[in-house]
This record gives C-alpha cells, sequence and structure tokens, in this order.
C-alpha cells in the first residue's frame, strides 16, 4: 500500500528566504507526482505536476523534482513571499489500478 | 473558466437525514472523484468514476453513495448522515484515469456539519 509522508508538518520562515518542501513515498512505482495548494477553507490549486518519466519541472518562483527510486520529491521555493504561506500537499498515482495518494500536507508561514 | 463547482458550500444537517452534495465540471473531464478531508488523517477518496454509469469505491466509502449519469455531474449522496462523517469534502475531476496525463483541478469544498 503506498503511503505518503511529508515533513515537516508545519514550517515557518521570514519572508526572502529559499525553501524546500519534502515528500516521500513507498512505492517508487509511481505514474506521477502533483504538487497542490491549499488556502485555508479552500480548495486545492495544482502547482505542478510531475510525469514518472521526469526529473523536475518548474513555474515561476517552484521547482519541483522527482527522483523515483530513492522515493522522494522536493518542492523548491525561491525567495518566498507572505502570499506563499498556505499548506502544500503532494499527491502520487500509482499502483495497478492507478490510485491516487496524498500526503498531509506541509503548513507554510512566510512572516513579513 | 474551466473549473470544478460543489453546492453547497457549507451544511449543517441533523443525523438520518438523507442529502446530496452536488458536483459539476465543464471541462468535458472523464475521470471524477469525491474526497473527504479530515484533520491529521489527510484527503481521502470515497468514490471516483472513471466515466458515466461507471463508478467504483474508494478508501472510505462506507455510507456514502454516488452516481454518473452525466459527464459533468457526479453527485455525493449521504442516504443516512452521521455525526462521523463531519469533515470538508473535496470533488476532483481529471481529464482522464486518476489524472495522468494533466493533473487534477478540485473544487472549492464543501464543509459539512452533522448533528
Amino acid at each position: 500500500k503506498q503511503e505518503v509522508t511529508q515533513i515537516p508538518a508545519a514550517l515557518s520562515v521570514p519572508e526572502g528566504e529559499n525553501l524546500v518542501l519534502n515528500c516521500s513515498f513507498t512505492d517508487s512505482a509511481i505514474y506521477n507526482l502533483q504538487w497542490f495548494r491549499q488556502d485555508p477553507g479552500k480548495g486545492l490549486t495544482s502547482l505542478l505536476l510531475i510525469q514518472s518519466s521526469q526529473r523536475e519541472q518548474t513555474s515561476g518562483r517552484l521547482n519541483a523534482s522527482l527522483d523515483k527510486s530513492s522515493g522522494r520529491s522536493t518542492l523548491y521555493i525561491a525567495a518566498s513571499q507572505p502570499g506563499d504561506s498556505a499548506t502544500y500537499l503532494c499527491a502520487v498515482v500509482s499502483g495497478g489500478y492507478q490510485k491516487v495518494t496524498f500526503g498531509t500536507g506541509t503548513k507554510l508561514q512566510v512572516i513579513p | 473558466e474551466a473549473q470544478v463547482t460543489q453546492n453547497p458550500r457549507y451544511l449543517i444537517t441533523v443525523t438520518g437525514k438523507k442529502l446530496t452534495v452536488t458536483c459539476s465540471q465543464n471541462m468535458n473531464h472523464e475521470y471524477m472523484s469525491w474526497y473527504r478531508q479530515d484533520p491529521g488523517l489527510g484527503l481521502r477518496q470515497i468514490y471516483y468514476s472513471m466515466n458515466v454509469e461507471v463508478t467504483d469505491k474508494g478508501d472510505v466509502p462506507e455510507g456514502y453513495k454516488v452516481s454518473r449519469k452525466e459527464k459533468r455531474n457526479f453527485p455525493l449522496i449521504l442516504e443516512s448522515p452521521s455525526p462521523n462523517q463531519t469533515s470538508l469534502y473535496f470533488c476532483a475531476s481529471s481529464r482522464n484515469y486518476a489524472g495522468m496525463s494533466s493533473g487534477y483541478t478540485f473544487g472549492s469544498g464543501t464543509r459539512l456539519t452533522v448533528v
């Protein structure tokens, strides 16, 4: 059974810092991995989608990497801003039935 | 605008009173899914649908029903709600099965309280 872990559960950084969020998964046979952002009481907004054949994806200040063999993905946020404060979740699609499994998220606070 | 629309956003109901949460997408997506989100447990899949008239159970289907009579709609039905179904519910859709090529689009959520 696929398990997805995100550490730390919460992170507080001063504005302007570069930071890395981690996502690890137990079954390396994944189809893709997606990073989401969730604002309090709101839905999930897709940030980046990495297919299993890719090593990384970039969008603006965000860069996501994928290392299937070690069961890890990282989300790098450059020059963090208070507007980046949110919960970040990763989700993997894996298994014969192509099931989606979510991590429990990292709550990020960027302090002005 | 491409979106997934859920209604209602907030709902308070009493134990045992049947309710339906609607979900509609305007992107002609084949795959739709329902999740519930609880503190410390993350997002757990309730039911999913690969296409019209094709539905299957997720991880936590007990106490829920779904139907997919049209491609755009995927309602979640609670026949006899109980307090342990108090949660934040999300509907999601993707172009194809499990978001393999294009990823997921989520609705804004429905906060359900059962008293």
